[in-house]
């Protein structure tokens, strides 16, 4: 059974651009939530979508969004790059907002120069 | 305020030697508790969970962690450590709402377990 495949795993872009990840669930999970892992930071929780509909949201500004397909892939977008977006992006997925477990893919490291 | 606190943010134990790693919680309703493992470069591997039932937790490469709801704690433990135990180790809280987890996590700072040969 595959795991969470997050595309690309190494990314770097210009300060001002734009970027798009994404990221497959494991097959069956319609859950997906996403996070960013900075050194200063931590671990932080960015949102969670579930049924193509966003259910919850962490604390970051409007430049970064996504969206969830039909098919439960999920893709987050992060406009007008600043140098302190550069973080590994991790994706985690679940079968339902009932079961207890995510798991987590190897994540994209984003640069930003 | 929803928070976890791990308080060694660096452990190092020799080879063979029994580890505990700590972690306190805050949070209003029963905790949904993880601890994860992260390799440099890698995503998380889960390591064990809970989120009801006994306390005393069993979860994969020899690891074992006990919810004690009075202390607000749920420390890891392994009885003989591995040079591949080497990683970085997070506690995390899951957040629910009424019957509906939420998907966000609450995790700690981490703590870098070194392994001396």
């Amino acid at each position: 059974k595959a795991g969470v495949t997050q595309t690309p795993r190494y990314l770097i872009k210009t300060r001002g651009q734009q970027v798009t990840l994404s990221c497959s669930p494991i097959s069956g999970h319609r859950s997906v939530s996403w996070y960013q892992q900075t050194p200063g930071q931590g671990l932080q929780f960015l949102f969670e979508y579930f049924s193509e509909t966003q259910r919850n949201k962490g604390n970051f500004p409007g430049r970064f969004s996504g969206r969830q397909f039909s098919n439960s892939r999920s893709e987050m977008n992060v406009s007008t790059l600043e140098l302190g977006d550069s973080a590994l992006y991790l994706c985690a997925s679940s079968l339902d907002r009932q079961t207890v477990g995510y798991t987590f893919g190897s994540g994209t490291r984003l640069t930003v120069v | 305020a929803q928070s976890v606190t791990q308080p060694d943010i660096h452990i190092t134990v020799s080879e063979g030697a029994s580890l505990e790693l700590r972690c306190n919680y805050s949070y209003g309703a029963t905790p949904y508790l993880f601890w994860y493992v992260q390799s440099p470069g890698q995503g998380l591997q889960l390591l064990l969970k809970y989120f009801s039932g006994d306390t005393l937790v069993q979860g994969i490469k020899g690891f074992e962690a006990e919810f004690k709801r009075s202390q607000s704690s749920f420390n890891l433990r392994k009885p003989s450590v591995h040079w591949s135990d080497a990683a970085e180790y997070f506690c995390a809280v899951g957040t629910n709402a009424g019957s509906s987890n939420t998907g966000k996590l609450i995790f700690g700072q981490g703590t870098t377990l070194q392994v001396k040969p």
